[in-house]
């Protein structure tokens, strides 16, 4: 089965630009989480959708990240402009609404560097 | 907010010795927990699971106990091997909080071969 996908791996932008991160989830999973990972700390999540709709999207700093799944598949975030503290790595997730487990399985990640 | 905090940013052992990671969480409610290895230049990888109604679950070289009296989780790994360099994480979920996993800040394990 293959995993998370997620594109690019590095990106370097200068603040005040625009970016955006791209991601797969696993065939099949209706579940699909997009987090920021800041150096030395763990993920803290940014939004999460079931199939194409939002679930929770407190975290999300709104005046400047925005994200969508259409199709309730693929997702992009996007953040717009970018502002120094937004260098972190861009983790996205995927797990499936069936069986008991909440696992979630992660791809390895966009790193941001804002300068 | 929710407050998941471990005891040790870092953490070395000696090849073959066992390893306890430490996890302390503030919210006595939450039904679930999971500890993910992270491997650096990777994202977070499942390890084990373990729901609020159990104390003891074990894996492949790897034990997870809960203590809900104390709020606090371990991570036990057996047998310690180089690959199991990383940075090991905790993470909670709790029902009321609508579906959101919490992560600690996480403690790096190096083994010395």
């Amino acid at each position: 089965e293959a995993g998370v996908a997620q594109s690019p791996r590095y990106k370097i932008i200068e603040k005040r630009q625009s970016v955006a991160f791209w991601c797969n989830p696993i065939s099949g999973h209706a579940t699909l989480y997009w987090y920021q990972q800041i150096l030395g700390q763990g993920p803290k999540l940014l939004i999460q959708f079931q199939n194409n709709g939002v679930v929770d999207d407190s975290q999300l700093p709104k005046d400047r990240f925005s994200a969508e799944r259409l199709k309730g598949v693929d997702s992009t975030l996007k953040i717009q402009p970018a502002k120094l503290e937004d260098s972190a790595v861009y983790l996205c997730a995927s797990s499936s609404t069936s069986g008991s487990s909440y696992e979630q399985y992660f791809g390895p990640g966009t790193r941001l560097t804002v300068t | 907010g929710e407050s998941v905090g471990l005891h040790l940013p870092t953490l070395s052992v000696q090849e073959g010795d066992n390893s306890i990671i430490n996890c302390a969480y503030s919210n006595s409610a939450s039904d679930y927990f999971i500890w993910y290895k992270q491997e650096s230049g990777k994202g977070p990888q499942f390890i084990i699971d373990i729901r609020s109604n159990m104390d003891k679950r074990q894996g492949q070289r790897v034990t997870v106990l809960l203590n809900k009296t104390v709020k606090h989780l371990s991570l036990q790994i057996a047998a310690t091997q180089p690959g199991d360099s990383a940075v090991y994480f905790c993470a909670e979920w709790t029902r009321t909080t609508g579906n959101q996993f919490y992560f600690g800040t996480g403690t790096s394990l190096t083994v010395i071969p």
